[in-house]
């Protein structure tokens, strides 16, 4: 297992229009999480599945920004309408909820990030 | 609402200059707390997780150790390689199934 992907890895695209970055998690994470950072700045919590299900949903996200994870593995996350504020890198991580030789450490695996720059 | 702040902003040491960084916090019910580490361009990298007041970890020159309101990453001796950014996040709420919430980091340089 080669880890987190996230593509694309860069997207450039004007005020407007509609974008969509796909997730793949580590195959046997059950978890998955969708952050976005700004320079300087930790990553703001988006959402988070488990398996399927959309368990939480930031309150500061706009009903442009929508997720989904169909069948529990890969995700997509789509914003629709881009503005110049959505300019930012979007990670996706993973984990497990099954404690392994006795202990989870919560640990979340991240992705390199898909960045995105709205003209 | 549960709130993750970490100081200070930056820190700039020299090589072999030990120091610590801390993350205080506000939450409704711990149920874990989290340093990573983030190299420019790339997702963070996980480092430990803390549980319960008291607790300490270690790996290599970094050691994380937790109270009831805040954490310290203690880096001792460090290297150039060291430098990073250091981030603290914190699940909270009664289950472990629930979000996980960064603060704005620790932006780390060691100079040779």
């Amino acid at each position: 297992d080669t880890g987190v992907s996230q593509d694309p890895r860069h997207k450039i695209t004007k005020r407007g229009q509609n974008v969509t970055f796909r997730c793949d998690p580590i195959s046997e994470h059950n978890r998955l999480y969708w952050y976005r950072q700004t320079l300087g700045q930790g990553p703001e919590f988006l959402t988070y599945f488990q398996n399927e299900a959309q368990l939480e949903k930031s309150r500061l996200l706009s009903d442009r920004f929508s997720a989904e994870r169909p069948k529990g593995s890969f995700s997509t996350l789509e914003i629709q309408r881009t503005e110049q504020g959505d300019s930012a890198m979007y990670l996706c991580a993973s984990s497990s909820s099954v404690a392994v030789g006795g202990e989870n450490t919560g640990e979340l695996f991240f992705g390199e990030g898909s960045r995105l720059t709205v003209l | 609402e549960d709130q993750v702040t970490q100081s200070p902003e930056a820190l700039r040491l020299q090589e072999g200059e030990s120091s610590s960084l801390n993350c205080s916090y506000t939450v409704s019910g711990l149920r874990g707390l989290f340093w990573y580490r983030q190299d420019p361009g790339k997702g963070p990298e996980f480092l430990f997780t803390l549980y319960s007041a008291g607790e300490e970890k270690e790996k290599e020159r970094l050691k994380a150790t937790l109270t009831k309101k805040e954490s310290f990453l203690h880096i001792t001796a460090p290297k150039p390689e060291d430098s990073a950014t250091y981030l603290c996040a914190v699940r909270s709420g009664y289950s472990s199934a629930s979000k996980i919430i960064f603060g704005s980091g620790t932006r780390l340089s060691i100079r040779p």
